[in-house]
């Protein structure tokens, strides 16, 4: 069936340094992709998404384009801040079902 | 516009016993689904509804059930809790449904340990 591999964490980064999140999928189809985030305590909140090969999904300076080729979502962004510490989902939407496959999960802590 | 809204954050009960957790969608929203989120597992999802049908169901036993309401407001029930029950239950909203590519809005979870 679909799924998502992560890159695992922790990830622990100074602030204005560059983050990659990577994310692979494996499907059957074009599915779009999706990056969530949840902060602490948090549900999880829509930060970008794309829904075709070479879309670019862009918000609060994070992007991510959906590489056919290479089945990748990598997760970037070039001067991360404190208050980006969070765990950063990859997903992609079950094209039979609709419903959305999860990543494990990517802890992101940026340190001051 | 308020968001998703799920009650309460936290309950603690003990094995065999039954739980019921409440999910009000954003106003407009039809799909409601539930995902488990479990620091071994992550995220799985439980099911989805729409418009007071069950759309979709993830692999999980009979013991995870749910309906949902004319208002779409929604319910998961889950009967003789297990130990491994223990989660952090997410329900989220859309206006479609994720098959349409609408985006899914999470609640902050209900918050489920089983003693």
């Amino acid at each position: 069936g679909d799924s998502v591999t992560q890159m695992e964490g922790p990830v622990t980064l100074s602030e204005e340094a560059f983050l990659t999140i990577n994310c692979t999928y494996t499907a059957t189809g074009y599915p779009s992709l999706f990056w969530y985030v949840q902060y602490p305590g948090e549900g999880l909140q829509l930060l970008l998404k794309a829904t075709k090969a070479d879309d670019k999904g862009s918000n609060k300076g994070f992007e991510a384009t959906y590489r056919k080729e290479t089945t990748s979502f990598h997760l970037e962004k070039g001067s991360v801040q404190v208050s980006d510490s969070a765990v950063y989902f990859c997903a992609l939407s079950d094209l039979r079902s609709g419903n959305l496959i999860f990543g494990k999960g990517t802890k992101l802590s940026v340190k001051p | 516009k308020a968001g998703v809204t799920q009650t309460p954050r936290y309950l603690i009960k003990t094995r065999g016993q039954q739980v019921t957790l409440s999910c009000s969608p954003i106003s407009g929203h039809r799909s409601v689904s539930w995902y488990q989120q479990t620091p071994g597992q992550g995220l799985q999802f439980l099911f989805e509804y729409f418009s007071e049908t069950q759309r979709n169901k993830g692999n999980f036993p009979g013991r995870f059930s749910g309906r949902q309401f004319s208002n779409s407001r929604s319910e998961m029930n889950v009967s003789t809790l297990e130990l491994g029950d223990s989660a952090l239950y997410l329900c989220a909203s859309s206006f479609l449904g994720t098959g349409e590519n609408s985006p899914l809005h999470f609640g902050n979870g209900t918050r489920l340990t089983v003693t």
